[in-house]
């Protein structure tokens, strides 16, 4: 059975910075790319950020690009999605998924709050 | 950026009967559309990819339909099992994937 678990979300600053991480098992992490997509009462679902199998792709929503870099470790089968420059708006639920562009399984995803 | 657009916002159904959710994309997506089913408290769970193929498990009662700007969903009989919020996501413009804002099925 597939699993991906989250961590890493809390309370941020405006400006401030988090690191979430995804553990995978049940799956051959290096043979799939990986996404996160975040939740919002008012926005709904959004896309953030998706990586490709081999590590050398990377790919971000406007809204993010230059603020968050997504990246992976295969011997720990481990995703990251490290989140800079933080905002209010960057309030949300992050899931972390697997396989890209459709999403093929999803974690039960890590709350961010940004509040001062 | 697509926009997609999904109706109803809410859909009522009884048990037994049929739902029939539409999702409308701002301009052509051909085949590149899939379908997440999200339950309370739960994370979404895809259900069809592709437009018309149904993810792995997935039961016979769902059917996924349509092409280019206009694409249908129907549950053909609804069970308990199936109140939920449904989106669709494009992915032929891809990044980035984007998703409606959802329809929100119960049970009448």
């Amino acid at each position: 059975e597939v699993q991906l678990v989250e961590s890493g979300g809390g309370l941020a600053q405006p400006g401030g910075s988090l690191r979430l991480s995804c553990a995978a098992s049940g799956l051959r992490f290096s043979s799939h790319a990986m996404s996160w997509v975040r939740q919002t009462p008012g926005k709904g679902l959004e896309w953030v950020s998706a990586i490709n199998d081999r590590g050398d792709s990377t790919y971000y929503a406007d809204s993010v690009k230059g603020r968050f870099t997504i990246s992976r470790d295969d011997s720990k089968s481990t995703l990251f999605l490290q989140m800079n420059s933080l905002r209010v708006d960057d309030t949300a639920i992050y899931y972390c998924a697997r396989d890209s562009p459709v999403c093929t399984a999803w974690g039960q995803g890590t709350l961010v709050t940004v509040s001062s | 950026e697509i926009v997609m657009t999904q109706s109803p916002a809410t859909l009522s159904v009884s048990p037994g009967g049929r739902a029939t959710l539409f999702c409308r994309a701002s301009q052509s997506v051909s085949s590149g559309l899939a379908w997440y089913q999200q339950k309370p408290g739960q994370a979404p769970k895809l259900l069809i990819y592709d437009a018309s193929s149904r993810a792995t498990g997935l039961p016979a009662r769902f059917t996924g339909s349509g092409s280019g700007t206009d694409f249908t969903l129907t549950i053909s009989s609804l069970q308990s099992e199936d109140v939920a919020i449904y989106y669709c996501q494009q992915y032929n413009h891809w990044p980035p994937g984007t998703f409606g804002g959802g329809t929100k099925v119960e049970i009448k």
